[in-house]
Formats: C-alpha cells, structure tokens, sequence
C-alpha cells in the first residue's frame, strides 16, 4: 500500500525567505509520480510540481523545486522568496497504477501542512 | 470557462435526503475522479472513471454512488448519509495515462444534519 507522510502539520515562516516543506513517501511499486498542491481557503487544490519516479532531474517550476532524494523516499518542496500569498495548505500526493491494466491512476495525500507567511 | 467546475458549491441535506453533486471538466480530459476531504483527514480517493468506464471503488459505502454519462461530466448520488459523510468533496480530471496532474474543481461542500 501507498503511503505519504508529512510530518510538519504548520509553519510560520517571515516572508521572502526560503521554505521547505517535508513529505516522505513509501510504496514498493518502481513506477510512480510524486505531486505537490496548494489548496488555500478558498478550497481549490491547485497543482504545484510534478517529478517522476525514473525522473533524472529535480523538477523546478518558477519558485517551487523539488528536491527529490529516491533513496530515501523523499521529495520535499522548497519555495524560494516566499510571499504572503503562499500562506494555504500544502498536500504531498503519490500516483501509483491503481491496477495492473494501466489508465487513470487514483492519488494518495499526505495530511498536509499549514504554511502561514508573516509580513 | 475554468478548467473544472463543480455545482453546487455548498449543500446541506438531511439524512433521509437523495440529492447530486456535479462536476464538469472544460479540459479534453478522459479520466474523472472524486475525492472527499474530511476534517484533520488526508485526501480520500473515491472513485475513477477513464473514458466513462469506473475503473477504481475505493470501499466507498453503497450510499455514495457515481455515475459519468460522458467523459466530460460526472456525477456523486448521494441518499440517506450520515452526518460523518459530511465534508468537502473534491473532483478532478486528468489525460487517461501517465497524467502528470490531476486538476481539481472548487468543491462541493456538503453538511449532513
């Protein structure tokens, strides 16, 4: 079974520094995607950063990079020049083959973490 | 016209109810899935569709039951929940393999009373 962890429930953080937010995953399968989202007040979950399991590189979107350590089943999200409007939740999310046929595959979420941005 | 929508964006029903949650993707998508978040809870999957077919009943109870006419729409019935149903329910939509996201709808959030 899948399972992602994330182990800092919430964080205060002084604008404009750097933000790194934990998530650890575990699954046996060899084959899967790991995704970040913002999910704000407003209750839209909106997608952040996508780095494959056989993905060389860390994956790198604007302000949100990845960094992805296979060995140790971890993919944390760093934001750099952190603002106010990043203050929401933030969900660690793994993609496995829900079935062996293939097609669409389900996410698994970790519990989240509350990022709060202080001026 | 954003990506995914979802009616109505609050609904509150009584346990003896039948009511519908909608969703609707603007994207091209082929598969649709339904989520629920409770309180203090992670993400549950619910069901997935891919090309109208469900391919995924994540142990959902019989009371909850899904239905997608086409790959653009789908449907959560909902009839006689309980006030633990209560939560915001979440659809998304992705190409049908290998998606590297999922693009979630604002929600429905549901009161069982």
């Amino acid at each position: 079974a899948q399972k992602i962890t994330q182990t800092q429930p919430g964080m205060f953080v002084q604008e404009k520094e750097a933000v790194t937010l934990d998530c650890t995953y575990d699954t046996s399968d060899p084959s899967y995607g790991l995704f970040w989202y913002k999910q704000p007040s407003s209750g839209e979950m909106i997608f952040l950063i996508y780095q494959g399991s056989y993905d060389q590189q860390n994956a790198t979107e604007g302000r949100y990079s990845l960094n992805f350590q296979k060995a140790r089943k971890s993919a944390n999200l760093v934001i750099s020049a952190s603002q106010l409007g990043d203050s929401a939740m933030y969900f660690c999310a793994m993609r496995v083959p829900m079935y062996s046929g293939g097609g669409a595959d389900g996410l698994t979420f970790g519990k989240g973490t509350h990022l709060i941005i202080q001026p | 016209e954003t990506g995914v929508t979802q009616t109505p964006r609050h609904l509150v029903m009584g346990m003896t109810n039948k009511k519908s949650l909608k969703c609707e993707q603007h994207l091209g998508h082929n598969a649709m899935y339904w989520y629920k978040q409770s309180a203090k809870k992670p993400l549950e999957l619910m069901f997935v569709y891919n090309f109208k077919e469900q391919t995924e009943n994540n142990s959902v109870p019989s009371r909850f039951s899904p239905e997608c006419p086409n790959s653009s729409h789908l449907f959560l019935h909902l009839h006689t929940l309980q006030p633990e149903d209560s939560a915001l329910y979440l659809c998304a939509s992705s190409q049908e393999t290998g998606g590297t996201e999922q693009y979630f709808g604002p929600g429905t959030r549901l009161t069982v009373t």
